[in-house]
């Protein structure tokens, strides 16, 4: 089945530093999905990339599309202490068809801790 | 306030009982799914449903079930067969089909039901 890996696993900075982290499919994917969970919540979408070499920015945060469609990346500008969480990637699976029905891949995801 | 909302927040049970999850949405989605969570692990899909009354299994279906009623509703019960039901369970929804924002791909998450079977 698909698979997503993100990379860091973790990643421990100083207020005020950017961060960057990645993910990667071991197949095409037309969408890149975002989140970010605070600890004992849900997660919560942060950008939507729906076309290849799309830059997409929320505040702060700017989200990329690869080119090769199979991967996608994060960055954070400025980091704040509430930009602590766990970061994941996720991407919609295929039916034998290749049409997607909701069934989104999630990758294990990159655990943010930001030090004031 | 739209949103999906997931009682009760915590849960304990005994072995071998079985245990119904709750899941209700008001943001008149058509699509809705439950997630499993393990500690340091992502999230692995275990069903959903695209339309009332109609619902499939996802990668890790065994030891559950799930209804849909309601276009509202998708109650997951987490039955005596589930080896190893300790785990926090995430319900999310989405518009469906045709719909603006995303169709199936944009999910909102509630907020989660965390589950301890003692």
């Amino acid at each position: 089945g698909q698979q997503l890996n993100q990379s860091p696993q973790s990643m421990f900075i100083q207020e005020g530093e950017d961060v960057s982290m990645n993910c990667t499919s071991s197949s095409i994917f037309n969408t890149w999905l975002w989140y970010k969970q605070d600890p004992g919540e849900g997660p919560v979408l942060l950008i939507a990339l729906y076309k290849a070499g799309e830059l997409t920015s929320n505040g702060r945060l700017t989200a990329q599309f690869g080119i090769t469609r199979k991967d996608s990346f994060l960055n954070i500008s400025a980091s704040i202490p509430s930009d602590v969480g766990i970061y994941f990637c996720a991407g919609p699976g295929s039916n034998a068809g290749g049409t997607s029905y909701g069934k989104l891949t999630f990758g294990q995801g990159t655990i943010l801790t930001v030090h004031p | 306030d739209g949103g999906i909302t997931q009682s009760p927040k915590y849960l304990f049970r005994k072995e071998g009982q079985n245990v119904t999850l709750s899941c209700e949405q008001n943001l008149n989605h058509d699509a809705m799914y439950w997630y499993r969570q393990d500690p340091g692990q992502g999230l692995r899909l275990i069903y959903y449903s695209q339309i009332v009354n109609d619902f499939q299994k996802g990668d890790i279906a065994e030891g559950y079930s799930v209804s849909r009623e309601k276009k509202e509703s998708f109650p997951l019960t987490v039955t005596s067969a589930q080896k190893n039901p300790t785990a926090f369970y995430l319900c999310a929804s989405s518009p469906g089909p045709g719909r603006l924002a995303g169709g199936y791909n944009e999910q909102f998450f509630g907020p989660g039901t965390r589950l301890t079977v003692l």
